[in-house]
């Protein structure tokens, strides 16, 4: 069975562009939720989707949205970047919502913001 | 809000010797999860080992096991028989019972191990 799939795993966006990252998650898993982690603030909770609804969202600004397709996939956009958006960005995938169900991470989308 | 707090930044251990890492977390919830994940370098996090606050007996998964002290609200984690494969970031999350899957974090602990 194929893992959490994020493309692209690797890139590079000037200040003010405006990125997409991709997840994909297990099959027949219908959760997905994304992470920020970086260096200083650590692993942060960005949302939560569940039959493309979001189900919870953290404390990020409008510029981060994200959704979720009828397949499950989840892709995620930051608009206008900042030099501190840069950071490793990470999806989780699990069976369903709202139990305590193991999450399976990808191995996630380092962006960097020059 | 939920914090959780891992106050040992590195760590470092023996092959073959037992190692614990800690964790606290601050909720004012009574029904919760606990979880430690394991970050190796480059690679995926992956989850070690998971506890349900309503249960008192402390989970173990092979050579991790958990101390879990509710009402002290800490949650640390016994690596027993330390293995080269080991080495990794260790992260201590929090997750309400209620609903949605997000996960509070902790700062993590690298933890090394030496040959």
């Amino acid at each position: 069975k194929a893992g959490v799939t994020q493309t692209p795993r690797y890139l590079i966006k000037t200040r003010g562009q405006q990125v997409t990252l991709s997840c994909s998650p297990i099959s027949g898993h219908r959760s997905v939720s994304w992470y920020q982690q970086t260096p200083g603030q650590g692993l942060q909770f960005l949302f939560e989707y569940f039959s493309e609804t979001q189900r919870n969202k953290g404390n990020f600004p409008g510029r981060f949205s994200g959704r979720q397709f009828s397949n499950s996939r989840s892709e995620m956009n930051v608009s206008t970047l900042e030099l501190g958006d840069s950071a490793l960005y990470l999806c989780a995938s699990s069976l369903v919502a709202g139990e305590a169900g193991e999450l399976f991470f990808g191995e996630g989308s380092r962006l960097t913001v020059l | 809000a939920q914090t959780v707090t891992q106050s040992q930044p590195e760590m470092s251990v023996q092959e073959a010797e037992t190692v614990t890492l800690s964790c606290t977390y601050d909720t004012s919830e009574s029904d919760y999860y606990l979880f430690w994940y394991k970050q190796p370098p480059s690679r995926q996090m992956i989850l070690v080992i998971r506890q349900e606050a309503y249960k008192q007996q402390n989970a173990t998964e092979n050579r991790f096991s958990v101390n879990f002290q509710k009402a002290a609200k800490s949650f640390s984690l016994k690596i027993s028989d330390s293995q080269l494969g080991d080495a990794a970031m260790y992260f201590c999350a929090y997750r309400s019972a209620e609903g949605a899957q997000k996960l509070v974090f902790g700062q993590g602990t690298r933890l090394t191990i030496n040959p």
